[in-house]
């Protein structure tokens, strides 16, 4: 598997971007990067995905370096509901007839008033 | 709301017990998942079915069934259940196309406390 590297925690002021990082450095070609979030007690919520392009959505950016061996999710204006676990996964071919996903321990995200 | 149903969303049943939970997605995907996340780790694979049919078995103990009727409806049956089983079950569904970028989305779990 292509594991991912998250810092545990990071702080973020309310209204400020935050930035979380992810390190992949043994990602295949074909491989995409991940990020999911888990507000407690509930289910993971999907956020962005990418390849090889930056991409962007109504939730958040990507930034993918142009060796792809890491990645930075951004999102741009942090409000306390963004508060949760924030999850880089490398989605890798797990034998059989399907690509895995599997989940780390993630970086814990805390937005401050 | 991500198209992913988890039913019930609670249960609380004892370790002689028989119980069921369910999944339904309004996707139109043709994979289906089983996650399970113990307090203070990351989430676990359990099962994956594709078009109906298993393929992963993430050496889960027989105490844990699942079945899947069709493409939509996914069930994990439980039966003699073990304190530590006490955990958030989680469905997820995809489109699988035999390419990494397809999306997995889950649903909100079924928190599971065994007595």
């Amino acid at each position: 598997d292509a594991k991912t590297t998250q810092p545990p925690s990071m702080d973020c002021a309310e209204g400020r971007a935050a930035n979380l990082p992810c390190n992949h450095s043994t990602i295949s070609g074909n491989e995409y990067v991940y990020w999911y979030r888990q507000i407690h007690s509930q289910g993971p919520q999907y956020i962005i995905h990418g390849l090889k392009n930056n991409e962007t959505n109504e939730m958040a950016s990507l930034i993918i370096t142009e060796d792809r061996k890491s990645s930075t999710l951004i999102l741009p204006h942090a409000t306390l509901r963004d508060t949760a676990v924030y999850y880089c996964i490398v989605r890798v071919w797990g034998g059989g007839s399907n690509y895995k996903l599997t989940f780390g321990k993630g970086t814990l995200l805390t937005v401050n008033p | 709301e991500t198209g992913v149903t988890q039913t019930p969303r609670h249960l609380v049943m004892g370790m002689t017990n028989k119980k069921s939970l369910k999944c339904e997605q309004h996707l139109g995907h043709n994979a289906m998942y089983w996650y399970k996340q113990s307090a203070k780790k990351p989430l676990e694979l359990m099962f994956v079915y594709n078009f109906k049919e298993q393929t992963e078995n993430n050496s889960v103990p027989s105490r844990f069934s699942p079945e899947c009727p069709n493409s939509s409806h996914l069930f994990l049956h439980l039966h003699t259940l073990q304190p530590e089983d006490s955990a958030l079950y989680l469905c997820a569904s995809s489109q699988e196309t035999g390419n990494s970028g397809n999306t997995i989305y889950f649903g909100e779990g079924s928190w599971l406390t065994v007595v």
